[in-house]
């Protein structure tokens, strides 16, 4: 089946540490985001990434850090810089040159910061 | 800059009723208008789009309204049923890879 994992479902870090989501998809799109989820709010971007080693900041970049080095993989990284990262993460995909932009979501992954 | 709001606060329904979700946005005038559904600790999947030159849109029971007048999406579920209990996302694409989603509205529906 074609679709988009994420892994760890739930991550626990300490104040401090650096921490890594995965995400990985086989759809063969070529558009791959991330975004934050908190309670009450709508999801919001962090970054975004168009092609393979190319990425752009989203709204929310500051504290996270991504790479592209393969179609499939869209790792995020969450710094310590980021100074509240407690949230839900969705990472999703879309298909290039379609004129709305469907999104295609991953099961998301539950960051806990203790 | 661009917002969308929905009800925050949860539509409680009895099965087999249509219930109604509103969705309003501002300072932008969308080509098209994305729903989504939301189930707990969960991605969203998406459901349908309408776009500007549409008044109406159907899928089977879920029908969608756009008033670029109004600013304003309306999203209907008919003859509901407990399985449709969820959150549901309005979002709109504003281009450059760019989408908003709003905050969502939970949907329960009790059998």
């Amino acid at each position: 089946d074609g679709g988009i994992t994420q892994s760890p479902k739930y991550l626990f870090r300490k104040e401090g540490q650096n921490v890594t989501l995965s995400c990985e998809q086989n759809l063969n799109h070529d558009a791959m985001y991330w975004y934050r989820q908190d309670p009450g709010q709508g999801l919001r971007l962090i970054y975004y990434s168009q092609i393979v080693n190319d990425f752009q900041k989203g709204d929310i970049a500051e504290g996270y850090s991504v790479s592209r080095e393969k179609k499939e993989s869209f790792p995020l990284t969450v710094t310590s810089a980021q100074k509240n990262p407690t949230a839900f993460y969705l990472c999703a995909s879309s298909i290039e040159g379609q004129d709305y932009n469907e999104q295609f979501f991953g099961p998301g992954t539950r960051l806990t910061v203790l | 800059s661009q917002k969308i709001e929905q009800n925050s606060e949860a539509l409680n329904i009895q099965e087999g009723k249509t219930a109604t979700l509103t969705c309003n946005y501002t300072n932008y005038s969308p080509a098209y208008l994305q729903w989504y559904r939301q189930d707990p600790g969960r991605g969203p999947v998406f459901l349908l789009l309408i776009r500007e030159n549409e008044k109406e849109k159907r899928k089977e029971r879920l029908k969608v309204t756009f008033d670029t007048t109004l600013k304003q999406s309306l999203f209907h579920i008919t003859a509901s049923q407990p399985a449709d209990s969820a959150t549901y996302l309005c979002a709109l694409y504003t281009g450059g890879f760019k989408t908003i989603f709003g905050a969502g509205t939970r949907l329960f529906v009790k059998a």
